[in-house]
């Protein structure tokens, strides 16, 4: 059973568009979701997280919006660089507990110049 | 502060060989995963300590498979008579008292 679905598996956007990665989860303990960003051959990288108090958080480019009664949160990428190409995780998990994060598949997003 | 370094950071081994790997967490975070990562998927979680005690093993770690973190600091993940099936990143993470999870560079194993 994948507890975090996420959608699209790849995605090809042209530099300067926004970026849309889905993600749903199903676990209603879930309190903790994080972004992670990928490049080959490299660890995941913290980007961006979120708790489900609020529903939405910015940072720079980078925006989450999350619905905690459709159990569903998405990133936003504005204005999509080259350098923003990499694979995109969204992920779960419960905050005070064990912590271990629930990854979802991956979306491989590619920027073109 | 450098982060989470893994070494080695590839290993070629032939099937039947034993392999151990070590992570050197970020200085003073007590909280250290380890998870493992095939081609084109997740991250999936093997076993997280906190300080030296092991709280968790998922099912994915098979008796082949041991991790220790013996003075609450660097940890090793063994893994015995390694199989074709053991090739992907093990990756390793750790955190403070928070939920967020610092990554290492990863070590990627192939078995031959």
């Amino acid at each position: 059973q994948q507890q975090v679905k996420q959608s699209p598996q790849s995605l090809i956007v042209q530099k300067g568009g926004i970026s849309i990665i889905n993600c749903a989860y199903e676990n209603t303990a879930f309190d903790y979701f994080p972004w992670y960003q990928q490049f080959p051959g490299k660890g995941p990288a913290l980007l961006i997280a979120i708790r489900p108090d609020v529903s939405e958080k910015k940072e720079g480019r980078f925006t989450i919006s999350f619905n905690k009664s459709a159990k569903q949160f998405s990133l936003h990428i504005m204005d999509s660089q080259p350098g923003d190409s990499a694979t995109y995780f969204c992920a779960a998990s419960t905050e005070n507990r064990d912590d271990k994060i629930i990854f979802g598949k991956g979306t491989r997003l590619h920027i073109l110049p | 502060d450098t982060g989470v370094s893994q070494d080695p950071r590839h290993k070629i081994t032939k099937r039947g060989q034993n392999v151990t790997f070590r992570c050197d967490p970020i200085s003073e975070h007590n909280r250290l995963y380890w998870y493992r990562q095939t081609l084109g998927q997740g991250p999936e979680f093997l076993t997280y300590f906190q300080n030296e005690a092991q709280l968790e093993k998922s099912r994915l770690l098979s008796d082949r498979f041991s991790a220790e973190r013996p003075k609450g600091s660097f940890s090793t993940l063994e893994i015995q008579r390694t199989e074709q099936g053991d090739s992907a990143m093990y990756l390793c993470a750790s955190s403070s008292d928070s939920s967020e999870q610092y990554f290492g560079p990863g070590t990627r194993l192939t078995v031959t």
